[in-house]
């Protein structure tokens, strides 16, 4: 069975710093992975996604992703925190092993990533 | 273009009450899924819709949750005889296929508070 673990539940930042959220995937088969965003109170919305085009994979808002096969990770960053990225994040794998083509998520716990001023 | 849609936003229901939740998917989007965030349990997958193939329903907790999508789709989400435990925010997502790839993107939520 498909399913991430994200190694933490709460990160907290000052703005102007590096962001790393973690995440480990574990697989049966070649992975589709993605990370989300939930700001408070709005709607998840796509980050990136990986599909085995390229390891590293950059995303909106200027994060980025880098798969890594041999530690199973699929880690999160981006250079420069800001305030408006104060927001949960969700590391995502895609379960293809349903019926009729489903291609459902399976979603992490979250991250939580607070910014500090 | 407009994105996924649910209705309604907010949903106090009493316990054992039915209640029924609405997606609009995207125009041309064939796939349409329901996945439920909760407190314990995270974001869960519920059922799967695509084109007039057979739904997975793999992900519906009890036999108290059902689901149909009307027409390929507009769908409906059916909870009977609500208990408290269905409390969450329900997710609608609907996916196309770019390049042979999936991207689902989802709804704003209805959040179900039973009483």
């Amino acid at each position: 069975a498909q399913s991430v673990t994200q190694l933490d539940s709460h990160v907290s930042v000052s703005e102007g710093t590096p962001v790393l959220l973690r995440c480990n995937y574990s697989s049966s088969y070649s992975p589709s992975l993605f990370w989300y965003v939930q700001h408070p109170n709005k709607g998840l919305q796509l980050l990136l996604k990986y599909t085995s085009a390229a390891t590293l994979v950059k995303g909106i808002n200027g994060f980025e992703a880098e798969f890594k096969k041999s530690e199973t990770s699929f880690h999160l960053t981006k250079p420069s925190a800001h305030m408006s990225d104060a927001a949960e994040y969700f590391c995502v794998v895609s379960d293809t092993s349903g019926q009729g083509g489903s291609e459902k998520l399976v979603f992490g716990k979250g991250t939580k990533l607070t910014v500090n001023p | 273009g407009a994105g996924v849609s649910q209705s309604p936003s907010n949903k106090v229901t009493e316990k054992g009450k039915d209640v029924e939740l609405r997606c609009d998917p995207i125009s041309g989007h064939t796939a349409l899924y329901w996945y439920r965030q909760s407190l314990g349990q995270g974001l869960e997958f519920l059922i799967y819709f695509q084109g007039n193939s057979a739904p997975d329903k793999s992900g519906l907790p009890s036999d108290r949750f059902s689901a149909e999508r009307t027409g390929g789709s507009v769908s409906t989400l059916t909870i009977q005889r609500t208990q408290q435990e269905d409390s969450a925010v329900y997710l609608c997502a609907s996916s196309s296929l770019i390049g042979g790839q999936e991207t689902q993107y989802f709804g704003p939520g209805t959040r179900l508070l039973v009483l």
